[in-house]
């Protein structure tokens, strides 16, 4: 089964700064997707950033961007320039292509910023 | 769009009772999925339905179970409930895609307290 590791329980940021979340993940596909999914403390779980596999460029969304390391295995997730409303828990997942396959997800890294 | 909507958002039930929780994804959504969260356990999987038909089931008793309508609106069912079962339960719909789900879209989730 694929498994998904995030190493980093708890990380801390200063506002306006740039923060690094670790995730690393188990498989033997070659075409899949990965995630990166913010979880507020209201609890609403929404999508950050998508990275298909076939794709060697990374994926940019605003203030978020990945190093997607394919060969490692390796997908961490950057945020530039820290702001308040990114304090949250971040979940990585990782999802074969296909009907069918499940989403794994790792247990999750807790942001704070601080102001 | 509405989102995903879930009921009830709280539930507090005792050991040995059933519980029913329901999911409305959101329009045209025919894919819906099930997690449990827990405090250090993450999400962990518990099945996906779409049209109707359980396509994937994670490693959970039979004392969960689930179904989906026509109308893609899918329900949850825990009997026999025990404190262990405790937890958030998410749940999340996906676009139709031929390579399967490349998205997920959560919904606030139901808080399921077992005394």
């Amino acid at each position: 089964a694929q498994t998904v590791t995030q190493s980093q329980p708890e990380m801390s940021v200063q506002e306006a700064e740039t923060v690094t979340l670790s995730c690393t993940y188990d498989t033997s596909e070659s075409d899949y997707y990965l995630f990166w999914y913010k979880q507020p403390p209201s609890r609403q779980m929404i999508l950050v950033i998508r990275q298909e596999a076939y794709k060697q460029q990374n994926a940019t969304e605003n203030r978020f961007s990945v190093n997607f390391q394919k060969a490692a295995k390796s997908f961490s997730l950057k945020i530039s320039d820290s702001q308040l409303g990114d304090a949250a828990m971040y979940f990585c997942a990782y999802r074969s292509v296909g009907t069918g396959n499940q989403f794994y997800f790792g247990t999750g890294t807790s942001l704070t910023v601080i102001p | 769009k509405a989102g995903v909507t879930q009921t009830p958002r709280y539930l507090i039930k005792t050991r040995g009772q059933q519980v029913t929780l329901s999911c409305s994804p959101i329009s045209g959504h025919r894919s819906v999925s099930w997690y449990q969260q827990t405090p250090g356990q993450g999400l962990q999987f518990l099945f996906e339905y779409f049209s109707e038909t359980q396509r994937n089931k994670g490693n959970f008793p039979g004392r969960f179970s689930g179904r989906q309508f026509s109308n893609s609106r899918s329900e949850m069912n825990v009997s026999t409930l025990e404190l262990g079962d405790s937890a958030l339960y998410l749940c999340a719909s996906s676009p139709v895609s031929p390579q399967g789900p490349s998205e997920q879209y959560f919904g606030p989730g139901t808080r399921l307290t077992v005394t």
